[in-house]
């Protein structure tokens, strides 16, 4: 079956560094995929996509990357900040219509 | 920004009732969502709804959820009769094309507790 795997410890990073994140899947081949960020009790917010022929996006402070061969995708966030501590999931998706399939996600506390 | 409304932001039902959640997507948004998150899991596919019907659906969503969009503006879950199973968060998400070209934009969440 279609599995989404991303670091499940919490991320604890400095402000001013940068923090990478992990995101692997196995048993398909997404089309795309999509980065979210998500606070407490809130909805998920739409960072970046990035498409399986693309090799790399950018959106001022993040980027992401995505390997087809290594089924894997790379989100760092540069320069961090204390704003930026929230927890962050990817959705790698295979159609078109929507079946954004999330990753359980991983948390970053960035620490003044 | 446009936003994504719900309503309401709580509802606690008793295990059996029906419940109706609703959702005002962005005006000119074409693609419209319902994802839920059970307390401390992962965000979970329900449904996707396109040109007024149902264009994917996950195994969750079973003959007790149905969808509709009444009017031009308004995006509904309706439950027929709740479980204690059924209490999460439940997300609206609407996009202006398919997920291949844009991000979907999730309003706030109504969470569902079933009693």
């Amino acid at each position: 079956s279609q599995k989404i795997e991303q670091n499940s410890e919490a991320l604890n990073i400095q402000e001013g560094k940068t923090a990478t994140l992990t995101c692997n899947y196995t048993n398909y081949s997404p089309a795309y995929l999509q980065w979210y960020r998500q606070d407490p009790g809130r909805g998920p917010v739409f960072l970046l996509l990035i498409r399986e022929n693309e090799k790399e996006k950018r959106k001022e402070r993040l980027k992401v990357t995505f390997d087809t061969t290594l089924k894997q995708s790379l989100f760092h966030i540069t320069a961090s900040q204390p704003a930026d501590s929230a927890t962050y999931l990817c959705a790698p998706a295979t159609d078109s219509w929507g079946k954004l399939q999330f990753g359980a996600g991983t948390q970053v506390v960035v620490t003044p | 920004e446009p936003e994504v409304t719900q309503t309401p932001s709580h509802q606690v039902t008793q295990m059996g009732q029906e419940v109706i959640l609703r959702c005002v997507p962005i005006s000119n948004h074409l693609y419209f969502y319902w994802y839920r998150q059970i307390l401390g899991q992962k965000v979970e596919f329900l449904v996707s709804f396109y040109n007024n019907e149902i264009s994917e659906k996950s195994e969750i969503f079973d003959d007790q959820f149905s969808v509709e969009r009444p009017d031009g503006s308004n995006f509904t879950l309706k439950i027929r009769s709740t479980k204690l199973e059924d209490s999460a968060m439940y997300f609206c998400a609407s996009s202006p094309g398919t997920g291949t070209d844009y991000g979907y934009t999730f309003g706030s969440g109504t969470r569902l507790t079933v009693v």
